[in-house]
């Protein structure tokens, strides 16, 4: 079975600067994807980015990266020039064997 | 936006009495999931379908049964609703065919057992 590890229950960041989530994973599989969700208080799950496991470049959606590393297992998410609207809950996930299994959220707090 | 909604999205019940959630999807796809979620425990699986009457059991599936009759309903049945299983429920669909799988959520259900 997988896990999903987010061992920051809560984060903080003053606006306009950078803030790393940490994500770490276990699991016997070769072939996942991972991926990263933001909850905001509106409760909706929104998909923030994803990564195939095979694919060594890190992807990025504008201001959002990850730092993937395979071999740590290891999947964070990077957040530059922070807004008041990331602030939410933040879910990393594991897709495998058809199934997603979430961490347990990171809450993001942005100081204005 | 994929099209996903849940009802009702509110309710509260008493303890033993039988609760269906509904999930709809507009879309065509194949796999449909029901998370609940938690305060700690991010969301976990209950049970997802991988086609009209194909489901299978997730994480936390005691307590709770689905049936899927139709490609766009996904219904979770809680026989004899419990305190334990006050939460919010998301259902999700998955897309397939060359994409990452992603996985997109409706807007979720809060029910409270009393």
């Amino acid at each position: 079975a997988q896990t999903v590890t987010q061992s920051q229950p809560e984060m903080s960041v003053q606006e306009a600067e950078t803030v790393t989530l940490s994500c770490t994973y276990d699991t016997s599989e070769s072939d996942y994807y991972l991926f990263w969700y933001k909850q905001p208080p509106s409760r909706q799950m929104i998909l923030v980015i994803r990564q195939e496991a095979y694919k060594q470049q890190n992807a990025t959606e504008n201001r959002f990266s990850v730092n993937f590393q395979k071999a740590a297992k290891s999947f964070s998410l990077k957040i530059s020039d922070s807004q008041l609207g990331d602030a939410a809950m933040y879910f990393c996930a594991f897709f495998g064997n058809e199934k997603l299994t979430f961490g347990t959220g990171t809450r993001l707090t942005i100081i204005p | 936006d994929a099209g996903i909604t849940q009802s009702p999205r509110h309710k509260v019940t008493e303890t033993g009495t039988p609760v269906t959630l509904r999930c709809h999807q507009t879309e065509n796809h194949r796999y449909m999931y029901w998370y609940r979620q938690d305060p700690g425990h991010g969301l976990r699986l209950i049970h997802y379908s991988y086609g009209v009457k194909d489901t299978d059991k997730g994480e936390v599936s005691d307590g709770y049964s689905v049936s899927r009759s139709k490609t766009e309903d996904f219904l979770l049945t809680l026989e004899s609703a419990t305190s334990s299983q006050t939460s919010v429920y998301f259902c999700a669909i998955r897309e397939t065919g060359g994409s990452y799988n992603e996985q997109f959520f409706g807007p979720g259900t809060r029910l409270t057992v009393l």
